[in-house]
């Protein structure tokens, strides 16, 4: 398997533009998540889901973020419109069942300007 | 207050010598318990599982005490190859059957000649 996959692995993009960031979790994985990591905040979870199920979105900073698992193979975390702020690296993981280990994507470096 | 707190360092300690990081949790409900490597500019992986016992992985030891809510994690004889961060993972599963992963900020070790 080449494990979790993200993309795009660097995005820069102006104040006001919608961004889409995308994972395809390990197949066979029954739960994903999403991150974001600053130096300020450390890795803060965003939302994560299970069987493709929206479980806790509650990390989610406003409502310019949203995120959907429209299959067991993908989800999207979209920005809309993006601002500074928003700056960070995120990150996709996934799960196969409780207590076992998360595996992370690559992640994306996403830059506001 | 965080869920997961961590000291964020850095610790610098000389190549051989022994380093520990603790990590205090907050919610008791929490389950299941682990420690993750990160290194500069890349994704998190999981380095230990943490189980009640105490557990012993060659130079590495990782503890639980439960009554405290506090995780640690010992480093003995440190390598250069050891300096990164260190994240301290707590799991629970509020919705019944999905894992939530909460990260500390990290703890970051840089191990010199």
């Amino acid at each position: 398997d080449a494990g979790v996959i993200q993309s795009p692995r660097h995005e820069v993009t102006e104040m006001g533009q919608e961004v889409t960031l995308r994972c395809k979790p390990i197949s066979g994985h029954n739960s994903l998540f999403w991150y974001r990591q600053t130096m300020m905040r450390g890795l803060e979870l965003l939302i994560y889901f299970n069987n493709n199920v929206p479980i806790d979105d509650s990390g989610m900073p406003e409502d310019r973020f949203s995120a959907k698992m429209p299959n067991a193979s993908f989800s999207t975390l979209k920005i809309q419109p993006s601002e500074p702020r928003d700056s960070a690296v995120y990150f996709c993981a996934s799960i196969y069942y409780l207590n076992t280990e998360a595996f992370f994507g690559q992640g994306t470096r996403l830059t506001v300007v | 207050r965080k869920e997961v707190e961590q000291d964020p360092g850095p610790f610098n300690v000389p190549e051989g010598a022994t380093v520990a990081f603790n990590c205090t949790y907050s919610n008791s409900a929490s389950q299941s318990f682990f420690w993750y490597r990160q290194d500069c500019r890349k994704e998190p992986k999981l380095l230990m599982s943490v189980y009640s016992s105490g557990n012993e992985d060659g130079r590495f030891t990782a503890q639980l005490n439960r009554a405290s809510q506090y995780i640690s994690l010992l480093i003995r004889d440190s390598k250069l190859s050891d300096s990164a961060t260190y994240l301290c993972v707590v799991n629970r599963y509020p919705a019944g059957t999905a894992s939530k992963l909460t990260f500390g900020t990290g703890t970051r070790l840089q191990v010199t000649l």
